[in-house]
């Protein structure tokens, strides 16, 4: 059972424009979450996190909104440039402490020039 | 910075064949994580370890074991490779000992095919 989804598995934008990249998880008792984004033969880097105790979390031109209510987070980047181009993925604790994630499948994310 | 480095970037190997996968962190982290990324499926957690000889079972532990006899090296073993066990493996460490959000860094992974 996927408990946190991203339902698009790839998003395209031109350079400056805004990417939004969506997640959706079912689990009520999740309270942290991050973002991951990853290269082509490179393992995951750590993007950005948000607490549940907040809706927004900004760093530079990334923003995650998140809304508990709907059991759903995005990330924003503005403005997009091709070198942002990669894979993202959301992730969650499930709270048992040991920060093991579970993950979304990921977007891949094409910025073109 | 945190550097955590898997032995091979790739390997072939043979049906039925027991495989070591290699994994080394230099920043002292009490915690350590092997995961298979797969097309469509995402990362899926396979063991993880939070102190030496310690480990525990991840979503999708069958047919693999782990050895964690130093800190800073965490070893993931296929038992008999099979060849739904071809994927990207990949290897991460974090803070423990109560920093429960540290995040998790992750090594450049080993794609592993079995044929």
């Amino acid at each position: 059972d996927q408990q946190v989804k991203q339902n698009s598995p790839s998003l395209s934008v031109q350079e400056g424009r805004i990417s939004i990249l969506n997640c959706d998880y079912t689990n009520s008792m999740f309270d942290y979450f991050l973002w991951y984004k990853k290269y082509p033969a490179e393992g995951p880097t750590f993007l950005i996190s948000i607490s549940s105790i907040k809706d927004k979390n900004e760093d530079g031109r990334f923003t995650v909104f998140l809304n508990k209510s709907a059991k759903h987070l995005s990330l924003h980047i503005v403005p997009s440039q091709p070198g942002d181009s990669a894979v993202y993925f959301c992730a969650a604790p499930p709270g048992t402490g040991f920060q093991k994630l579970v993950f979304g499948t990921g977007t891949r994310l094409l910025v073109s020039p | 910075d945190v550097k955590v480095t898997q032995s091979s970037r790739y390997l072939v190997k043979r049906t039925g064949e027991k495989v070591f996968l290699e994994c080394v962190q230099d920043m002292d982290h009490e915690n350590m994580f092997w995961y298979r990324q797969d097309p469509g499926l995402g990362l899926r957690l396979i063991y993880f370890s939070y102190d030496v000889k310690m480990k525990e079972k991840g979503d999708i532990p069958e047919g693999y074991s782990v050895s964690r006899e130093k800190k800073e090296r965490f070893s993931l073993i296929l038992e008999s490779a099979s060849t739904n066990q071809t994927s990207m493996y990949l290897c991460a460490s974090s803070l423990g000992s109560g920093t429960d959000n540290s995040p998790l860094h992750f090594g450049n992974g080993t794609r592993l095919t079995v044929t």
